[in-house]
């Protein structure tokens, strides 16, 4: 399954919303994760079943779609939140990933 | 708190072995609904699933990977490894072994170690 993000880059303003999409080439229900991943850090999770937060993660961060279409919404972006996002699938073997979304500052 | 730590050489030679090990510590690795796996990025590029062992020895292998890599796990030493055989310049990459919550996402990863193949 090929999972396609956009946009590839994201300018945003400390305290504004961000908006993320990651499409599926086909259905993966809801077994969707989200990563956000800082320069030289591992990418930490976000999001599972498109819409359940990890442990610690801020009620900023939310997951929404289901098959084919899915949403990361950042409702107010942070000076920590600037970083690169990406989905991954887990519907279908091999576990596949996206492309990433790199959030910066505006 | 769980911790993952990757070991492991940072430049290996085309047509060579890549062994890396992932030590487990703060957790035991024989935790039931867990599988252990590797993932890596490869510079510029998306992050690629490689594979993923349960503590039972059950495996899963990237179909475009399946020929070259094998994954083991020591429960007695609560660790687990990863081999890569005939490597080229494409399997270059960040390394990262992760805990994979039902061999389905991954909860928790190391830092990551960089492996450079080239002569």
């Amino acid at each position: 399954i090929v999972m396609t993000q956009s946009p590839a880059t994201l300018s945003v303003s400390p305290g504004e919303r961000a908006t993320l999409s990651c499409r599926a080439s086909q259905s993966v229900r809801s077994n969707l994760a989200w990563y956000q991943q800082k320069p030289g850090q591992a990418p930490r999770l976000l999001i599972y079943g498109a819409s359940a937060r990890a442990t610690g993660i801020p009620a900023r961060f939310s997951g929404s779609g289901s098959g084919t279409e899915f949403t990361l919404t950042i409702s107010s972006l942070q000076s920590e939140d600037f970083a690169v996002y990406h989905c991954q699938q887990y519907n279908n073997w091999p576990r596949t990933f996206g492309q990433g979304t790199k959030v910066e500052i505006k | 708190q769980l911790q993952l730590q990757e070991s492991g050489p940072g430049l290996v030679k085309p047509s060579e072995t890549l062994s890396l090990s992932c030590n487990v510590s703060g957790g035991s690795i024989s935790t039931n609904g867990y599988y252990w796996g590797w993932i890596r990025q490869p510079p510029g590029k998306r992050l690629d699933w490689i594979g993923s062992i349960h503590y039972s020895g059950s495996t899963y292998y990237s179909p475009s990977l399946k020929s070259r890599v094998t994954i083991s796990v020591d429960t007695s030493k609560n660790h687990f490894s990863l081999k890569l055989k005939s490597l080229t310049a494409a399997d270059t990459a960040v390394y990262y072994c992760a805990r994979l919550f039902g061999a389905d996402y991954a909860d928790f990863m190391g830092q990551g170690t960089l492996v450079t193949v080239s002569s």
